[in-house]
């Protein structure tokens, strides 16, 4: 059957350092992955996708990686502030699906001074 | 400003009650999708809509029912309402194609829903 895995434990670090987040999925054929940030109450909020032939994304202080023979993306935020602190989600679109995406359940990570 | 526009924020509904969720978005998208979200569950797919006048049943269906007769409206319908569909619903919407690369999903804030 078809599973999106992030860790569901929250993730805490200090301020400044880089969190480190992780997206595992089997049984998919994704065309491209999408990160998600949640904060409490509030609907998810688009951060970042890449495409299945890239390996690397950039925006700002994010970094996303996509590796297909893995079955893996990894979610990276630097010089972290405790304004990241979120929940983070992971989706992918599976190939030739009209554009619905399926949702990891996300981690929250705690950003601390 | 440009959104996604869900009402109402809170319902409390009393088993077999009906209710009716409103989607609304302004930004020409001809996506929409419906969501819930349940504790370790993440968020689940119920039903979507490609454009006006379509709809096609996600994840989870049972239960509910929807209609895009505007492309800016998506609404869900609970005929009955169940103790198991005490949740938080999402709208989305999308541009589709490959306008969707660059800006992805965009959600309303959602609607709690308990049904008692």
């Amino acid at each position: 059957s078809q599973k999106i895995e992030q860790n569901s434990e929250a993730l805490n670090i200090q301020e400044g350092k880089t969190a480190t987040l992780t997206c595992n999925y089997t049984n998919y054929s994704p065309a491209y992955l999408q990160w998600y940030r949640q904060d409490p109450g509030r609907g998810p909020v688009f951060l970042l996708l890449i495409r299945e032939n890239e390996k690397e994304k950039r925006k700002e202080r994010l970094k996303v990686t996509f590796d297909t023979t893995l079955k893996q993306s990894l979610f990276h935020i630097t010089a972290s502030q405790p304004a990241d602190s979120a929940t983070y989600l992971c989706a992918l679109e599976d190939t030739g699906t009209a554009s619905k995406l399926t949702f990891g359940t996300g981690t929250r990570l705690q950003v601390t001074l | 400003n440009a959104g996604v526009t869900q009402t109402p924020k809170f319902r409390v509904l009393k088993t077999g009650q009906s209710m009716t969720l409103l989607c609304a978005q302004d930004m020409n998208h001809e996506y929409m999708y419906w969501y819930r979200q349940d504790p370790g569950m993440g968020l689940r797919l119920i039903h979507y809509s490609v454009g006006e006048g379509t709809t096609a049943k996600g994840e989870v269906p049972d239960g509910y029912n929807v209609s895009r007769l505007k492309k800016q409206n998506f609404l869900l319908g609970l005929e009955s309402a169940a103790p198991s569909q005490t949740s938080v619903y999402f709208c989305a919407s999308s541009p589709g194609g490959t306008a969707m690369l660059f800006r992805g999903y965009t959600f309303g804030s959602g609607t709690r829903l308990t049904v008692v």
